[in-house]
C-alpha cells in the first residue's frame, strides 16, 4: 500500500527566509507526487506534479519540489517566503496501478513571522 | 470559470438524521471523488467514480452512500449509520478518469452534529 509521511506538523519561517518541507512516501514503483496548498476553510489547490522525467519540478506561487528516488522523498522549497504563504501544505502520492487514488500526508502547517 | 461548486458551506445535522452534501462541476472530467477531512489530519477517501453510473468505496465509506448519474455531479449522503460525522467534506475531479493528473478541489462543506 501507498503511504505518505510529513515528519514536520508545524513550521516557522521569517518573512524573506528560505522554506523546505519534508515529504516521504512509500510504493513500490514509479511514484506520481504532488504538493497541495489549503488556506484555512478553503479547498486544497495543486501546485506542483511530478510523473516523471526532470526531478526537479516547477509550480506555482514560485515553488519547486525535488523528487529524490534513493531517498523516497519529495521536499517542497521556496527561496523567499511571503507573509501570504503561511497555510496548510499537503503532499500526496498516487500510482497508475491504484485505480486513480491519491493517498496524502497529514500536512505541515506554515506560520510566516513578520 | 471552470471548477468545482459545494453546497452548503456549512451544514448542520441532528442525531439519526441523514443528509446530502452537493458537488457539481463544468471541468468536464471523468472521475470524481469524496474527502474527509478531519483537525490535524490528512485527507481520507470516502468513495470515488471514474465513470457515469460507477463507483468504487474508498478507506472509509462505512455510513456513507453517493450516486453518479450524470458526468456533472457526485452526491454524498452521510447516513445516520455514521457515528461521527463532524468534519469537513471536499468533493474533488480529475480528467482522464484517473488522480495522476492532480486533483481540483471544491471549497468543501462542513458538517457538524447538534
Amino acid at each position: 500500500a501507498q503511504s505518505v509521511t510529513q515528519p514536520d506538523i508545524h513550521i516557522t519561517v521569517s518573512e524573506g527566509a528560505s522554506l523546505e518541507l519534508r515529504c516521504n512516501y512509500s510504493y513500490g514503483a514509479t511514484p506520481y507526487l504532488f504538493w497541495y496548498v489549503q488556506s484555512p476553510g478553503q479547498g486544497l489547490q495543486l501546485l506542483l506534479k511530478y510523473f516523471s522525467g526532470d526531478t526537479l519540478v516547477q509550480g506555482i506561487k514560485g515553488f519547486e519540489a525535488e523528487f529524490k528516488r534513493s531517498q523516497s522523498s519529495f521536499n517542497l522549497r521556496k527561496p523567499s517566503v511571503h507573509w501570504s504563504d503561511a497555510a496548510e501544505y499537503f503532499c500526496a502520492v498516487g500510482a497508475n496501478t491504484n485505480a486513480g487514488k491519491s493517498t496524502f500526508g497529514d500536512g505541515t502547517t506554515l506560520t510566516v513571522k513578520p | 470559470d471552470g471548477g468545482i461548486t459545494q453546497s452548503p458551506k456549512y451544514l448542520f445535522r441532528k442525531e439519526g438524521q441523514n443528509v446530502t452534501l452537493s458537488c457539481e462541476q463544468n471541468l468536464n472530467h471523468d472521475a470524481m471523488y469524496w474527502y474527509r477531512q478531519d483537525p490535524g489530519q490528512g485527507l481520507r477517501l470516502i468513495y470515488y467514480s471514474q465513470i457515469v453510473n460507477d463507483f468504487q468505496k474508498g478507506d472509509i465509506a462505512e455510513g456513507y452512500s453517493v450516486s453518479r448519474e450524470k458526468k456533472e455531479s457526485f452526491p454524498l449522503t452521510v447516513t445516520s449509520a455514521q457515528k461521527n460525522p463532524t468534519a469537513f467534506y471536499l468533493c474533488a475531479s480529475s480528467s482522464g478518469g484517473t488522480a495522476n493528473y492532480g486533483y481540483t478541489f471544491g471549497s468543501g462543506t462542513r458538517l457538524t452534529v447538534v
